[in-house]
């Protein structure tokens, strides 16, 4: 089963405007992390933003801002003000707990392409 | 700086031969990764290794090796290379299981 859903392939924005990028998640673990991850065309992954489960304030950095929702299992990446150098895909990715096998190892989704018009 | 650096960005191999695809981080971390990337599905989790000489199977270990006996080097290796392994390929490396992924710059293999 797919633990980490993005289900737009591609998501365009007009400059200055904000966006919403989707992702959705499953995990019967209490403790574990999200993560989202910009690649621009020249290919190297840029952490962006972090919330842990028990977090109960949603994370921000600068432009970049999290939406979540853990009822809902949603974990969605909020840029305000796009600029167009924010064109590029986008990865959620999720850390399950430490315990077990799973040694907290990170599952990503399959990526949104965000393009941004001036 | 932080620094994860992959042998090769990119290499073109013919089906059957032996590829090595090598991952050095400069940071002492503990915990490596190798991923597959694939339009439309995303990264894949191969193999990661959690501690020198210690590995553990990810989601797609079918087809790949890996190898970690120093600490700071963590290999990939394809022992029969088939045209459905090109891909690109992106190694890993935190400084635990709570630590952020740092990735190197990725090595796109094609096999003809």
């Amino acid at each position: 089963a797919q633990k980490i859903t993005q289900t737009q392939p591609g998501m365009f924005v007009q400059e200055k405007e904000a966006v919403t990028l989707d992702c959705t998640y499953d995990t019967s673990d209490q403790s574990y992390g999200l993560f989202w991850y910009k690649q621009p065309s020249s290919g190297e992954m840029i952490f962006l933003i972090y919330q842990g489960s028990y977090d109960e304030q949603n994370a921000t950095e600068g432009r970049y801002s999290l939406n979540f929702q853990k009822a809902r299992k949603s974990a969605n990446l909020v840029i305000s003000a796009s600029q167009l150098g924010d064109s590029a895909m986008y990865f959620c990715a999720m850390r399950e707990g430490a315990g077990g096998t799973s040694y907290g190892k990170l599952t990503f989704g399959q990526g949104t392409i965000l393009t941004v018009h001036p | 700086d932080v620094k994860v650096t992959q042998s090769s960005r990119y290499l073109v191999k013919r089906t059957g031969e032996k590829v090595f695809l090598e991952c050095v981080q400069d940071m002492d971390h503990e915990n490596m990764f190798w991923y597959r990337q694939d339009p439309g599905l995303g990264l894949r989790l191969i193999y990661f290794s959690y501690d020198v000489k210690m590995k553990e199977k990810g989601d797609i270990p079918e087809g790949y090796s890996v190898s970690r006996e120093k600490k700071e080097r963590f290999s990939l290796i394809l022992e029969s290379a088939s045209t459905n392994q090109t891909s690109m390929y992106l190694c890993a490396s935190r400084t635990g299981v709570w630590g952020e992924l740092f990735f190197g710059e990725g090595s796109r293999l094609t096999v003809l």
